[in-house]
């Protein structure tokens, strides 16, 4: 149960695309389709953008998107908005109703 | 819509325990399991442990087996967390967050600070 692994900070210019990696292990993030993307803003609670990899809840924008490849996972953010500014966190499934997060990426926007 | 109230503040002695409790409302109660998550000062996320809130079964991290106990009450719809030994590093505030598709947390209560110091 470690956990998973991000870049600690992350930057790109408005209107520019940033991807923010999630490495895990064969036993959460490569073994399972369950992994999910927050978003938290300084003093405020997680916001769920991303879940089962690349799907968006509603009123998510499509800028938002994921992928998973192996062990590592990633949310790419498309077309940089100044309110994309904020810490990123995923999240995997790692079986026997345990989940794992990340450490967290402090995205910058430039 | 869904609804997570939380409970107020607290602020605790080492070894002594601490209880919040997560009020839910807009949704079926039962119908949807329930997460622990805190975050310390200046760190990130982590999972603590969920419940399935139909038939009261918990999974806990392992960091926190035996001193952690998370419980619910489908009277009122109300789960609790339950923190006990406390010491510094226990300082966070403590999420709960509904389970929602895929082993997501899809509704976030607003956080309760717990603050452990002598």
């Amino acid at each position: 149960q470690s956990a998973l692994t991000q870049p600690p900070s992350a930057s790109g210019s408005l209107g520019q695309s940033v991807t923010i990696s999630c490495a895990g292990t064969s036993s959460d993030v490569g073994n399972y389709k369950y992994v999910s993307w927050y978003q938290q803003y300084p003093g405020k609670a997680p916001r769920l953008i991303l879940y089962e990899v690349s799907q968006r809840p509603s009123g998510v924008p499509d800028r938002f998107s994921g992928s998973k490849s192996g062990n590592t996972a990633s949310l790419t953010v498309s077309g940089l908005q100044a309110e994309d500014e904020a810490d990123y966190y995923c999240s995997s499934y790692a079986g026997s109703n345990i989940r794992v997060f990340g450490g967290g990426t402090k995205l910058t926007v430039l | 819509q869904v609804q997570l109230v939380q409970s107020g503040a607290e602020v605790k002695k080492p070894g002594a325990s601490v209880n919040v409790s997560c009020k839910a409302s807009g949704y079926t109660f039962t119908s949807y399991y329930m997460n622990w998550v805190r975050q310390a000062p200046g760190q990130g996320l982590e999972w603590m442990a969920i419940i399935n809130p139909s038939s009261g079964d918990t999974s806990y991290a392992r960091k926190f087996q035996g001193r952690l106990t998370v419980t619910r009450d489908t009277s009122t719809g109300v789960v609790y967390m339950e923190l006990s030994s406390l010491r510094s590093e226990d300082t966070a505030v403590y999420y709960c967050a509904r389970n929602g598709r895929s082993a997501s947390c899809d509704n976030w209560g607003l956080g309760t600070p717990v603050t452990v110091s002598s």
